[in-house]
């Protein structure tokens, strides 16, 4: 496999249910970051990690834990969500911090997460 | 707070050019990046301009005027491939990409 890979592409879960959302890069970055894309709404930065180390956590609810056992694969683990949460979260990589400030993140397709 | 202003909605015709504008108000700024996302894609990265000018890659342009806080992506031949979604998105930090909501391009025959 080649690039960014998310799985699932799907999920539709319960308000008290637990999941996680995985990614994996193939691309030999350090850097990895959750992003979520909501309708009519621009990306929201959720959570970055450098060299396995979390450097950005822009006020996300404690309902979203994420874990980067590795430099390859970041978890976005869920909890007790809310409707509200419902949206598509995208995974990303890069080089260096944001590819040595080249501005340029390789996408996964994301996971569409629905909460009932 | 911090904010990108792109247009909504730009309709063009196959073979044409367009131009998408960006306006950003952020609280601080290396450069400035263009993606494109097809419908149930991921975003693919176009372009970046961290200094003012034009930077061209094939039939896609970039500008940035720094001074004006203001961008934008030019697309030339339009093909109806080109139909998507283009975000802006300006890098405010080291590992911040803060991205704007989004033009939908629709190219017709």
């Amino acid at each position: 496999e080649t690039g960014v890979t998310q799985t699932p592409r799907h999920l539709v879960m319960g308000m008290t249910n637990k999941k996680s959302l995985k990614c994996e890069q193939h691309l030999g970055h350090n850097a990895m970051y959750w992003y979520k894309q909501s309708a009519k709404k621009p990306l929201e930065l959720m959570f970055v990690y450098s060299l396995e180390e979390r450097v950005e956590n822009n006020s996300v609810p404690s309902r979203f834990s994420p874990e980067c056992p590795n430099s390859s694969h970041l978890f976005l683990h869920l909890h007790t969500l809310q409707p509200e949460d419902s949206a598509l979260y995208l995974c990303a990589s890069s080089q260096d911090g944001l590819g040595g400030n080249t501005g340029e993140l390789f996408f996964g397709e994301g996971s569409r997460l629905t909460v009932l | 707070g911090q904010s990108l202003e792109q247009p909504s909605e730009v309709t063009a015709v196959e073979g044409a050019i367009v131009q998408i504008n960006c306006t950003y108000q952020t609280s601080g700024f290396y450069g400035l990046s263009w993606y494109q996302q097809h419908d149930g894609g991921a975003p693919t990265f176009l372009s970046y301009n961290a200094l003012d000018g034009l930077e061209e890659t094939g039939r896609f342009s970039s500008f940035l005027s720094r001074s004006d806080s203001y961008g934008y992506l030019l697309l030339q031949e339009l093909q109806m491939k080109d139909s998507a979604s283009y975000f802006c998105a300006v890098l405010t930090g080291a590992n911040n990409l803060f991205f704007g909501t989004g033009t939908r391009l629709t190219v017709i025959p």
